[in-house]
C-alpha cells in the first residue's frame, strides 16, 4: 500500500511571502499521480495542482508550483506571493495509474494547516 | 447540478441511532467514492462505486456501515447503531470516467457527523 507523509502539522507565512509545504510518499509503482488539495473551513476539497510521475517537468499553476523529486519520493508545494485566502488545510495525495477495484481512489496525508498573517 | 452535493451538512446522532448520508454526484459521472475524515486527519477511503456496482468496500470500518447506489447516480451511506468513534466528516467524490486514468475527482462539502 502507498503511504503519504506530511511532517508539518502547521505552517505560518506572512502575506506576500513564499512558503513551502513538504510531502513524502512511499510506493513501489513507477507511474502514478500526485496531488495537492486545499480544504478551507467549508470542508470542500479543491484541487490545487497535479503532477504526473512520468513527467520530469515540475507542474505550475499561477502562484503554486511543485518540486517533484521522484528518486527521493518527495513532492513539495511552493506558494508564492501568499494571500489571506490561501489559509486552509493542505493535503498531499497519491493516486495509482493502475485501475483497481477501488477505482482511482486517493491516498491522503494527514495535512498541513497553513496560517497567513497580514 | 453543477457540483457534488451532500446532505445533510451536519448531523448529530445519539449513540445507537441509525443515520443515512446522501451524495448527489455530478450528472453523468460514473465513479463515486466515499471517504471518512476524522478530526485532524486526512480523508480515508471507504468504498467505491462504478455506476451501480460497488466494486470495493474494503475501507468500511465495520459491518455497521453500508453504502448503496441503486440507479448509478445518488448514493447513500448508512451507519447503523452509531458509536462515538463514527464521529467524522464523510466526504463524497465523483469522477466522469472509470478506467480512464486521466480523470479528476470532484468533492462535495461533506457531512459532519457527531455522535453523542
Amino acid at each position: 500500500a502507498q503511504t503519504v507523509t506530511q511532517s508539518q502539522p502547521e505552517m505560518s507565512v506572512q502575506e506576500a511571502e513564499t512558503v513551502t509545504l513538504s510531502c513524502t510518499y512511499d510506493t513501489s509503482e513507477s507511474d502514478y499521480y500526485l496531488f495537492w488539495y486545499k480544504q478551507p473551513p467549508s470542508r470542500q476539497m479543491i484541487l490545487v495542482i497535479r503532477q504526473e510521475a512520468y513527467k520530469q517537468q515540475n507542474a505550475t499553476e499561477n502562484r503554486f508550483s511543485v518540486n517533484f523529486q521522484k528518486a527521493a519520493k518527495s513532492f513539495s508545494l511552493k506558494i508564492s506571493d501568499s494571500q489571506l485566502g490561501d489559509a486552509a488545510m493542505y493535503f498531499c495525495a497519491y493516486r495509482s495509474m493502475s485501475f483497481s477495484n477501488s477505482g482511482y481512489a486517493l491516498n491522503f496525508g494527514k495535512g498541513t494547516s497553513l496560517l497567513v498573517t497580514p | 447540478g453543477a457540483g457534488v452535493s451532500q446532505s445533510p451538512r451536519y448531523k448529530v446522532a445519539k449513540r445507537g441511532q441509525d443515520v443515512a448520508l446522501r451524495c448527489d454526484p455530478i450528472s453523468g459521472h460514473v465513479s463515486l467514492f466515499w471517504y471518512q475524515q476524522a478530526l485532524g486527519q486526512g480523508p480515508e477511503f471507504l468504498t467505491y462505486f462504478q455506476n451501480e456496482a460497488q466494486l470495493d468496500k474494503s475501507g468500511l470500518p465495520s459491518d455497521r456501515f453500508f453504502a448503496e447506489r441503486p440507479e448509478g447516480s445518488v448514493s447513500t451511506l448508512k451507519i447503523q447503531r452509531t458509536q462515538q468513534e463514527d464521529s467524522a466528516v464523510y466526504l463524497c467524490a465523483s469522477s466522469r470516467g472509470a478506467r480512464t486514468e486521466n480523470t479528476e475527482a470532484f468533492f462535495g462539502q461533506g457531512t459532519r457527523l457527531t455522535v453523542v
